[in-house]
């Protein structure tokens, strides 16, 4: 089944610590999105990459950092420098501009 | 002011009745226009998008786009209780990135 996989589904990270989060694509698609989604607010897009070795920075990239080193993989690592990291995100693909597949999400939460 | 304005509800309605969702917006360079469902602790799915004005049906949904107005509707006939979930509208200019509604969490009741 083609998709897009991000695991783990829930993290726990501890003040001052470095996590990565996973995100998986076998749809064959050149662009990849990481966004940071809150209660009550919309999606923001934290990077995004529209080809293998190559990323940009979205609207809160701050305390984030990506690698873009296969087509197929995307990963996301909250640093430290990060204050308030607890939210839901979600990772994406797409083919084109228009039609950008999710995937389930990982919940991250600071204790 | 966001770029975006979405009605975040919640609205409940009993099952079969008309869902009308609404956003409103500043930047009147977009172009292209979504509508995502997301289901509680999932990730959105595509719904329906839409370049520039007009209607766009797809079985019991319909999209409009009034630009002159920078106002976009998406409409739900017949709604069923597998309906209820957050619907988001998103929106670009000709690049890649998406500026995303808030989102309106709606429940159809049985």
């Amino acid at each position: 089944d083609g998709g897009i996989t991000q695991s783990p589904k829930y993290l726990f990270r501890k003040e001052g610590q470095n996590v990565t989060l996973s995100c998986e694509q076998n749809l064959n698609h050149d662009a990849m999105y990481w966004y940071r989604q809150d209660p009550g607010q919309g999606l923001r897009l934290i990077y995004y990459s529209q080809i293998v070795n190559d990323f940009q920075k979205g609207d809160i990239a701050e305390g984030y950092s990506v690698s873009r080193e296969k087509k197929e993989s995307f990963p996301l690592t909250v640093t430290s420098a990060q204050k308030n990291p607890t939210a839901f995100y979600l990772c994406a693909s797409s083919i084109d501009f228009n039609e950008q597949f999710f995937g389930p999400g990982t919940r991250l939460t600071v204790l | 002011q966001k770029e975006v304005e979405q009605d975040p509800g919640p609205l409940s309605v009993p099952e079969g009745a008309i869902v009308s969702l609404n956003c409103t917006y500043s930047n009147s360079a977009f172009q292209y226009f979504m509508w995502y469902r997301q289901y509680s602790r999932k990730g959105p799915e595509l719904l329906m998008y839409t370049y520039s004005s007009g209607n766009k049906e797809d079985g019991r949904f319909t999209a409009q786009v009034d630009k002159s107005s920078k106002y976009i509707s998406l409409f739900i006939r017949d709604s069923q209780p597998s309906d209820s979930a957050t619907y988001l509208c998103a929106m670009r200019e000709n690049d890649y990135k998406l500026s995303f509604g808030a989102g309106t969490t709606v429940t159809v009741r049985a």
